[in-house]
């Protein structure tokens, strides 16, 4: 098993520019959610979702959009990046409620 | 809504013991989870906590208190390789998490 995959690992982007982080996750999972960290700021929750077809918002979910068309995949889409966007994100996936999540490597972000 | 408190930075002496707190606020309440991350890496699992008590795995144990909204992780025979900052998390129908706690170890 792979665990939980993320695409790219490194990304830069100029302002005003839209990409896709990707998450994808062979355990099959029911959680997953997305965290940005940025320094001294710990893991904020950007997007999440409890299951196939289903999203809610975390902590700080403007700026993005996220879809869960099926059980392995939650990509992360920024619509227009802003410098304010730069950090580096995780994808994580949880199989229940224990709060046992395993997180993807990380992509790290710089927008200018 | 949910917020966590933890120190930012704890120091010890390898070969002692280190608690690092974690006091919560949240509307529902699931469980208390801790997790390690090392410097450029992504964040690991340590321990989780749904009742009230002590939760041992090897030289990491997690207390819990579910009426006091307080928690701890606790590390003994603290080795260099547990420089890393260490998060607490709660989880309703999201997983949240503290600020994290940087633990600097000094030989």
């Amino acid at each position: 098993n792979a665990g939980v995959t993320q695409t790219p690992k490194f990304q830069v982007l100029k302002t005003g520019q839209s990409m896709t982080l990707q998450c994808a996750q062979d355990m099959n999972h029911e959680y997953m959610s997305w965290y940005r960290q940025d320094p001294g700021m710990g893991l904020r929750l950007i997007h999440y979702s409890v299951g196939a077809g289903i999203t809610d918002q975390g902590e700080v979910p403007n700026g993005y959009n996220v879809s869960r068309s099926t059980t392995e995949d939650f990509p992360l889409r920024l619509l227009s990046a802003a410098p304010s966007q730069t950090s580096v994100y995780f994808c994580a996936s949880s199989f229940d409620s224990l709060g046992k999540l395993f997180f993807g490597s990380g992509t790290q972000l710089s927008v200018l | 809504g949910q917020s966590l408190e933890q120190p930012s930075e704890v120091t010890a002496v390898e070969g002692a013991i280190v608690q690092i707190n974690c006091t919560y606020q949240t509307s529902g309440f699931y469980g208390l989870s801790w997790y390690q991350q090392h410097d450029g890496g992504a964040p690991t699992f340590l321990s989780y906590n749904a009742l009230d008590g002590l939760e041992e795995t090897g030289r990491f144990s997690s207390f819990l208190s579910r009426s006091d909204s307080y928690g701890y992780l606790l590390l003994q025979e603290l080795q260099m390789k547990d420089s890393a900052s260490y998060f607490c998390a709660v989880r309703d129908d999201k997983i949240i998490f503290g600020k994290g706690t940087r633990l600097h170890i000094l030989p």
